[in-house]
């Protein structure tokens, strides 16, 4: 089945310890991004990736790194959560980063930090 | 970046009624979207339709991307449809959400 998977669904931590939300697609994906969803403020984009080893800053990229190293998987990294960074996470992908394909999105991850 | 707005922000429906979400964006988009979040927070893909109309089953979407909006018909509503309604638009390589239109059907 074609999917986006993130792991893990839930999870509740403490300011200041690192976390790692990984994101991983089985759909031969090119593009791959995360996104937040606060109340009030819809969702919003943090970083996206055009393709291994190329990843670049969305709107909201501060207090996340992430990286590309493999096509499939996209993880998200709080090196220090705070509490502010308590939120919905979702994991998105699409075929190719030069065509404008339908976006499909993971699970989504909810987050609370302490 | 594109600006998004959906109207209403907020529709309550009998079981049965049929209803339209409109989705006003201010810039010309190579991608719209339309997605329904469900009560457990699920991102559920409903269309992918930058112009013209599609239907899938009581869903059906029309754009008209020259007059930049794109509207959402839902049909014989059942509760299964209650959730949150979002229209996205892809300018360059992300897509900005709307504010969503929150749909509460009762039986």
């Amino acid at each position: 089945e074609a999917q986006v998977t993130q792991n893990p669904r839930y999870l509740i931590t403490v300011t200041g310890k690192k976390l790692t939300v990984t994101c991983s697609q089985n759909m031969n994906h090119e593009y791959m991004s995360w996104y937040r969803q606060d109340p009030g403020l819809g969702l919003r984009q943090i970083y996206y990736s055009m393709n291994v080893e190329v990843t670049d800053k969305g709107d909201v990229p501060e207090g996340y790194k992430v990286s590309r190293k493999e096509k499939r998987n996209f993880p998200l990294i709080l090196e220090s959560p705070s509490p502010n960074q308590t939120s919905l996470y979702f994991c998105a992908s699409s075929l190719g980063r030069r065509t404008y394909n339908e976006q499909f999105f993971g699970p989504g991850t909810r987050l609370t930090v302490l | 970046g594109i600006q998004v707005e959906q109207s209403p922000p907020d529709l309550i429906l009998q079981e049965g009624a049929n209803s339209t979400l409109r989705c006003n964006f201010s810039d010309s988009v190579n991608n719209l979207q339309w997605f329904h979040q469900n009560p457990w927070g699920q991102l559920i893909n409903l269309f992918y339709i930058p112009s013209g109309t599609k239907q899938n089953g009581r869903l059906s979407a029309t754009t008209v991307a020259t007059e930049r909006y794109s509207l959402l018909y839902i049909s014989s509503s059942q509760t299964t449809d209650s959730g949150v309604y979002f229209c996205a638009v892809q300018g360059d390589y992300k897509l900005s959400f709307g504010a969503g239109t929150t749909v509460t059907v009762r039986a």
